[in-house]
């Protein structure tokens, strides 16, 4: 059973550079896509970005293209960069695998921006 | 990209079926059967309960299925019990090969 683990600082200043690692155990990273979903206090869900296992890459237009996605196959990990962050980047942030359509996800990791 | 449509509250006695609606458009849930529910308890991770949408993973109970006319996507949640108490949230692929979510919906068992 493929389970997923997100880890990062959980406090980031305004304006700095976000980034989050989800590592995958029980399975191959390269056997599957791998996707990352925020979700702020109190809000709903808004998916961030998905990397292939061909590694090409697709964003949700509304971050502007301050998200980055990538993966460690050497380490079953794949990453979330976000730039420029502000108070709205604020949110519990998933990493969730590929299942056809739908997502199975990891326990979540909160990230707060505040200087 | 708008979010997909969903109602803000549904409410069932134990025992009752309850549907959950998830409207988008014919650039999204009509456009694909690529339609997922999930369900998420309160300070936990969402839990995929319907992919493709009508499939249910090993694991989730036959008292969830979904189904799509149209535009419209739906949860329906039969023999409702007091766990099934949660938010209720749908996602589509869209024709840009982006997911876009529903704004959720609580469900409260009476």
């Amino acid at each position: 059973q493929v389970q997923l683990q997100e880890s990062g600082p959980g406090l980031v200043r305004p304006s700095e550079t976000l980034s989050l690692t989800c590592t995958v155990s029980g399975g191959s990273i390269s056997s599957y896509n791998w996707n990352w979903i925020r979700q702020p206090a109190g809000k709903g869900l808004e998916w961030i970005g998905r990397i292939y296992t061909s590694g090409r890459t697709n964003y949700n237009p509304s971050l502007k293209s301050r998200a980055t996605l990538s993966v460690d196959t050497s380490r079953n990990q794949f990453f979330l960069r976000l730039t420029s962050v502000t108070a709205a980047d604020t949110a519990v942030y998933y990493c969730a695998r590929d299942r056809s359509s739908g997502f199975y996800w990891g326990q979540g990791s909160l990230v707060t921006v505040s200087s | 990209q708008s979010a997909l449509t969903q109602p803000a509250s549904v409410s069932g006695s134990p025992g009752q079926s309850i549907t959950i609606s998830c409207t988008g458009t014919s650039s999204d849930v009509g456009g694909y059967n690529f339609v997922s529910w999930y369900q998420q308890h309160p300070d936990k991770a969402p839990k995929l309960m319907i992919y493709d949408v009508s499939n249910r993973p090993s694991g989730v109970s036959n008292r969830f299925s979904g189904s799509k006319s149209g535009n419209t996507a739906s949860l329906t949640i039969s023999g409702l019990q007091a766990e099934d108490e949660a938010e209720y949230y749908c996602s589509s692929h869209t024709r840009t090969s982006t997911v876009i979510f529903g704004g959720g919906t609580r469900l409260t068992v009476l």
